[in-house]
């Protein structure tokens, strides 16, 4: 079982709608739980980072983290053609988001106009 | 502020070759990580560094890479001799600064063919 394990997709949806992202993962020690958006042909971005359990919003992004169950969500809403990426979810210990990040596969979304 | 650069964007080699990736990271920032990102996966820690002194090396393959930052800024990543499996896009990502954010900002990568 892989540490952290996300859907690769693709998920395609037409523009305006709600997206939602998710990711599980194995390791109790994460506290630190990070969203990253990945272009085709450039390095990752950060998009959320959150600390422990809870919500938080920026725009129109929302990351839900809920450690019970060990399960991270990314919200996108009113999606944009823009918004088509590669969505990484990342994850890391008590190094306050300083420590090497613990990557999943990434969840290809396509967004269509 | 200008962003992590890393040169070459693209390198071809032979198996058995050697080759090497550079990063220049963010100034000021004295957090800097390599990642090794293969098709279709997410990118994987293979070494971090603070200041020029390892903090993790744990998932680098130590028999062919190597890596060093000398003087605590720019890096070097070296694969010899490569394989086949070392196909793969190279990230380098630095952290710190003034701000102390937590967040990891990444170069747009080397991406490396061996045939």
């Amino acid at each position: 079982q892989k540490e952290v394990e996300q859907d690769p997709g693709p998920l395609s949806v037409p523009e305006g709608a709600i997206v939602s992202l998710n990711c599980t993962y194995s390791n109790s020690a994460f506290q630190y739980f990070m969203w990253y958006r990945q272009y085709s042909r450039k390095g990752p971005e950060l998009l959320m980072y959150t600390y422990s359990s809870g919500n938080k919003e920026d725009g129109r992004f929302t990351a839900q983290v809920d450690k019970s169950s060990k399960y991270i969500s990314l919200f996108i809403r009113d999606s944009q053609p823009s918004d088509s990426a590669t969505y990484l979810c990342a994850m890391s210990g008590s190094g306050g988001g300083a420590d090497g990040l613990t990557f999943g596969k990434g969840t290809h979304l396509i967004i269509q106009p | 502020e200008a962003g992590v650069a890393q040169s070459p964007r693209y390198k071809i080699i032979e198996k058995r070759q050697s080759v090497a990736f550079w990063c220049n990271p963010i100034s000021g920032h004295a957090t800097l990580y390599w990642y090794q990102q293969i098709l279709g996966q997410g990118p994987k820690l293979l070494i971090q560094f603070q200041n020029n002194g390892v903090v993790d090396d744990s998932q680098l393959p130590k028999d062919r890479f190597s890596a060093e930052r000398l003087k605590g800024v720019d890096s070097t990543l070296k694969i010899q001799p490569a394989k086949l499996e070392d196909s793969a896009v190279y990230l380098c990502a630095s952290r710190g600064g003034r701000a102390q954010t937590n967040e990891q900002f990444f170069g747009p990568g080397t991406r490396l063919t061996v045939l």
